[in-house]
This record gives C-alpha cells, sequence and structure tokens, in this order.
C-alpha cells in the first residue's frame, strides 16, 4: 500500500504567523502532488498543486517539493481565522490519475 | 455553474436495505472516482472510472458497486448495506486520468446505516 503521511494535529497558529505543514510519501515515482482544504463537514478544495522539486507560491501559499526526500510542504503566511481547516496531501501514485490522500492536519488560528 | 453534484446529502438506513447514491457532473469530464471518509483515515478510494467504459476497483471496493452509462453520471450503488459502510462519501471528477489533473469534488453524502 502505497502512503501518504500527515501530522494529524491540531496545529494552533497565532494569527498573523506563519503555518507549516508536512506530508511524506512513500511511492518513489509519484509526479504530482496538491494540497487541498477541506473546513469541517464540507468537500475538499484544491489550494495548491507542485510538480517540479522547489517552491511554487501562490498567494499567501507556499508549497515545496523534494523528491529526493519524499516529502512536500505547505506554508500558509499571515494565518487568518478562515485558514482554520484541515489540510489534505494527495499524491499521485499511477499514470491515471489516482491520488492516495493523507489522513490530513487540522490547523487551528487563534485571533 | 460548473459542478459535482451528490444526492441525496444525509441518509439513514438500515442493513441490508439497497440504497443508491448518486453522481452527477457537467463539465465533460471523463475521469470521474467516489472516495469515502472516515475519521483518521482520509479519503480512501472506492471505485473509478476512466470512462464511460472503463470501471476499476479503488482501494476499499468491498460492499460497493457502481456503473458508467453516462459520461456525465457515476452512482454508487450498496446492494447490502451495512454498519461498517456508515461513512462521509464523495464523488470527485477530473477532466482525464491523467497525473496532473485536479479532481473536482461534490458535497459529500453522510450516510448511516442502522
Amino acid at each position: 500500500q502505497k502512503e501518504v503521511e500527515q501530522n494529524s494535529g491540531p496545529l494552533s497558529v497565532p494569527e498573523g504567523a506563519i503555518a507549516s505543514l508536512n506530508c511524506t510519501y512513500s511511492d518513489r515515482g509519484s509526479q504530482s502532488f496538491f494540497w487541498y482544504r477541506q473546513y469541517s463537514g464540507k468537500s475538499p478544495e484544491l489550494i495548491m498543486f507542485i510538480y517540479s522539486n522547489g517552491d511554487k507560491e501562490d498567494g499567501r501559499f507556499t508549497a515545496q517539493l523534494n523528491k529526493a526526500s519524499q516529502y512536500v510542504s505547505l506554508l500558509i503566511r499571515d494565518s487568518q481565522p478562515s485558514d482554520s481547516a484541515t489540510y489534505l496531501c494527495a499524491v499521485n501514485v499511477d499514470s491515471w490519475g489516482k491520488l492516495q490522500f493523507g489522513a490530513g492536519t487540522q490547523v487551528v488560528v487563534t485571533p | 455553474e460548473a459542478q459535482v453534484t451528490q444526492n441525496p446529502r444525509y441518509l439513514i438506513t438500515v442493513t441490508g436495505k439497497k440504497l443508491t447514491v448518486t453522481c452527477s457532473q457537467n463539465m465533460n469530464h471523463e475521469y470521474m472516482s467516489w472516495y469515502r471518509q472516515d475519521p483518521g483515515l482520509g479519503l480512501r478510494q472506492i471505485y473509478y472510472s476512466m470512462n464511460v467504459e472503463v470501471t476499476d476497483k479503488g482501494d476499499v471496493p468491498e460492499g460497493y458497486k457502481v456503473s458508467r452509462k453516462e459520461k456525465r453520471n457515476f452512482p454508487l450503488i450498496l446492494e447490502s448495506p451495512s454498519p461498517n459502510q456508515t461513512s462521509l462519501y464523495f464523488c470527485a471528477s477530473s477532466l482525464s486520468g491523467s497525473s496532473h489533473n485536479e479532481q473536482f469534488f461534490g458535497p459529500g453524502t453522510r450516510l448511516t446505516v442502522l
């Protein structure tokens, strides 16, 4: 079974600080990596994807990928209460688009 | 509005009573998939469909069936539901079965089997 591991949290972050989320994966052949945000009782929504080693920035979000070490991370700068949610790491595990999800990290931004 | 819809959104049923959860997308997507989400286990794939001619098992297919007679619809069928199928179910679709395509999720169906 190909695995995707995340710390479950909760990760408590003061408003305005940086939230740092980590994800490790077992399949060395994975090519695509996704971060989804899921509010309680709602469906996952894509916030970032990354395919190449290095950093990718989109607004307050930065995804970082290191294929050699098999980890992908998400940074949330200037955290807001509206960022309080569970963040799911998803890794593509075959050429047909199958995603393997981590269990998610709960983030709580405190005013 | 581009979206994935699911019905019903909430369902309470009893063991053994056949049920169907519908899923429909209006984005002309080829790839569709069903997931269940349980606390601490994340999203696990039940079945997926590459196109109207191809469906296959995911990681947890036992107790479920699917069909893909039209591109837009991908219903999930529980022939004889059991309490261990109590879960939150999501349908998702993407443009095609490519490793780079984003999956769009429906709103979810919360199923309770008594």
